[in-house]
């Protein structure tokens, strides 16, 4: 069965610095994973996805993700940071079926933006 | 706007009451879902639908009944309602991998 860790409950960075949102999760296969973010008050967005091919994938947002094979691991990045970006940020694995596939969450991470 | 909708936004209803979720997608997606996000903020799939078949069902509890008359709606009743029920449903919808999420339905049970 798939799992996902986000370690970090809460981060707090300062406006403009760089931010590193971590992931790690376990799945038997070859994982599909994903990078959600909620506004309060919100819905999900997807900000970035990796099915297969480069393991730097971009987003929206100025966005990035990291896929390492080796560490099971996804973390998501972002060079500077904006006091819109702060939000919580989900981290998933999907598995493909037959029909229709199955998200596994992480349990989220609070970015709060100091300015 | 192509999207996922659902109704209503916020619903309040006390204990012992039967209650429906509506959710429309005008994707054109073949999968629909639904997910309860907890207090904690924790998302779990409860059940996933393709082309109006149920093809997910995650233990969830036999009061909460998903319909899907046709493969753009998926709705969710859900009988006699406790407190435990108390969270945020949220609908999605896909075609391959990847879900585009709905706004959300925060059910508050008095």
């Amino acid at each position: 069965a798939q799992s996902v860790t986000q370690p970090d409950i809460h981060i707090t960075v300062s406006e403009g610095a760089s931010l590193e949102l971590r992931c790690n999760y376990s799945y038997g296969a070859t994982p599909y994973l994903f990078w959600y973010v909620q506004s309060p008050g919100q819905g999900l967005q997807l900000l970035l996805k990796y099915f297969s091919g480069d393991t730097l994938v971009q987003g929206i947002k100025g966005f990035e993700a990291e896929f390492k094979r080796s560490q099971s691991s996804f973390n998501l990045r972002k060079p500077s940071v904006h006091w819109s970006d702060a939000a919580e940020y989900f981290c998933a694995v999907g598995a493909m079926r037959e029909y229709g596939n199955k998200l596994v969450f992480g349990a989220g991470t609070i970015l709060r933006v100091k300015s | 706007d192509t999207a996922v909708s659902q109704t209503p936004k916020y619903l309040v209803t006390q204990m012992g009451n039967d209650k429906s979720i509506k959710c429309e997608q005008n994707l054109g997606h073949d999968t629909m879902y639904w997910y309860k996000q907890d207090s904690k903020k924790f998302l779990k799939i409860m059940f996933s639908y393709n082309n109006k078949e149920l093809i997910i069902n995650e233990t969830v509890p036999n009061r909460f009944s998903p319909k899907s008359p046709d493969k753009a709606h998926l709705n969710l009743h859900i009988n006699s309602l406790e407190l435990g029920d108390s969270a945020v449903y949220f609908c999605a919808s896909s075609q391959g991998i990847g879900l585009q999420f709905g706004p959300g339905t925060r059910l508050t049970v008095l």
